[in-house]
């Protein structure tokens, strides 16, 4: 079974700073790896995803990643922002199984 | 477009009541799925119906829960009697396509005291 193991559980970046978030997987069924944000009493929800038939993709001040031979994929926030404070899941799909196996999650603080 | 929904946004019961948590899904998404977050650690897959048939129901933790997609329309979630382990909060989530693009409702928070 699928399992995503996510690092850091916890970062406190200064305004204007960069955060990295890591996740390693194992198997996978299909090349797909999104990236959920969620902010106290909401759901998760999509950030970014990436279908690794590229190594990085971009949207804003957000980037995925992908190290297909590592079986790893980042998210890096640029110029982090006090409103990107919130908790961050990776995700990849799970072999054997139509849905997603998500990471632990990261809880990150972005200091004024 | 009307977000997935669900209800209650809490619920704190006793050992051994039970409970019934509601997830209504985005129009037309046929794929819908459980989740459930417990303590800080992951979300943990529960089970994925695909209409109103269950295609994946392995991690269900056991048969206190019971799921229903009535007409692949919306889905409850019954845990009866109810452990102080089920403590979690419960996410349900809906898509197009199986496995990609999920979109979350804002979970149902259980506390089983």
């Amino acid at each position: 079974q699928q399992q995503v193991k996510q690092s850091p559980q916890s970062l406190i970046v200064q305004k204007g700073g960069i955060s990295i978030i890591n996740c390693a997987y194992e198997n996978t069924a299909f090349d797909y790896f999104p990236w959920y944000q969620q902010f106290p009493g909401k759901g998760p929800a999509l950030l970014i995803a990436i279908r690794p038939d590229v190594s990085e993709k971009k949207e804003g001040r957000f980037t995925i990643s992908f190290n297909k031979s590592a079986k790893q994929f980042s998210l890096h926030i640029m110029d982090s922002q006090p409103g990107d404070s919130a908790t961050y899941f990776c995700a990849a799909p799970s072999a054997g199984r139509r849905a997603l196996t998500f990471g632990s999650g990261t809880r990150l603080q972005v200091q004024p | 477009e009307a977000g997935v929904t669900q209800f209650p946004s809490h619920s704190v019961i006793e050992k051994g009541q039970t409970v019934t948590l509601r997830c209504d899904p985005i129009s037309g998404h046929d794929n819908l799925y459980w989740y459930r977050r417990v303590m800080g650690k992951e979300i943990k897959f529960l089970l994925h119906f695909v209409k109103e048939s269950k295609q994946d129901e392995s991690g269900m933790p056991n048969n206190r829960f019971l799921a229903e997609r009535t007409g692949g329309t919306y889905s409850t979630l019954k845990v009866q009697p109810a452990e102080l382990e089920d403590s979690g909060v419960y996410f349900c989530a809906s898509s197009q396509l199986a496995g990609v693009t999920l979109h979350f409702g804002n979970g149902t928070r259980l506390t089983v005291t």
